[in-house]
């Protein structure tokens, strides 16, 4: 089946350490995104990336780090200079960058104890 | 600022009774719009879409949104609800081949039996 996942669906971190967040597609899409969401703040955007090693700064990037080596994978890494980084984590895939269609994998959970 | 509105947070409904979200647009130019649902816990699902043509557009789980440019709505409309449509909804949009998707801050719909 064709899609997107996300690893690990939970994760746990302690202040000051980084996290990198899985996304991986196999659905042959160009470009890649990231979300945050919060309760009551829909979804912000923090990355996205048009082609591979190619990507673009979201609105809300600091803190924040991606790279996209491959098509099929986008990783995005929370890092220690990110003031609040709970939140859950969306990742997305549409087969061409921006006017087009977005299809959303099951996202992540990320907690900072 | 281009944008999308969701006027209601929360919204309760008796299972069978008929249902209707708001969404709001703001944009210079005829916007793509979007509907999404949303799980507890979950990802995105893609409901249904509009870029051009019909006005009334179908989607999955029987679902369906009307355009109406003299409002600048792309209201989500179900004519008969079942307890398992409680979940949270989306509007999103963009205008022009470089814009962003922006969304709502959403709609969480509530089923009583």
């Amino acid at each position: 089946d064709g899609g997107i996942t996300q690893s690990p669906k939970y994760l746990f971190r302690k202040e000051g350490q980084n996290v990198t967040l899985s996304c991986e597609q196999n659905l042959n899409h160009d470009a890649m995104y990231w979300y945050r969401q919060d309760p009551g703040q829909g979804l912000r955007l923090i990355y996205y990336s048009q082609i591979v090693n190619d990507f673009q700064k979201g609105d809300i990037a600091e803190g924040y780090s991606v790279s996209r080596e491959k098509k099929e994978s986008f990783p995005l890494t929370v890092t220690s200079a990110q003031k609040n980084p709970t939140a859950f984590y969306l990742c997305a895939s549409s087969p061409r960058p921006l006017a087009d269609t977005q299809y959303f994998g099951p996202g992540t959970r990320l907690t900072v104890l | 600022a281009q944008s999308v509105t969701q006027p209601d947070i929360h919204i309760t409904v008796s299972e069978g009774a008929s249902l209707e979200l708001r969404c709001n647009y703001s944009y210079g130019a005829t916007p793509y719009l979007f509907w999404y649902v949303q799980s507890p816990g979950q990802g995105l699902q893609l409901l249904l879409k509009y870029f051009s043509g019909d006005t009334l557009v179908q989607g999955i789980k029987g679902f369906e949104a009307e355009f109406k440019r003299s409002q600048s709505s792309f209201n989500l409309r179900k004519p008969s609800v079942h307890w398992s449509d409680a979940a949270e909804y989306f509007c999103a949009g963009f205008t022009g081949t470089a814009s962003k998707l922006t969304f709502g801050t959403g709609t969480r719909l509530q089923v009583t039996l």
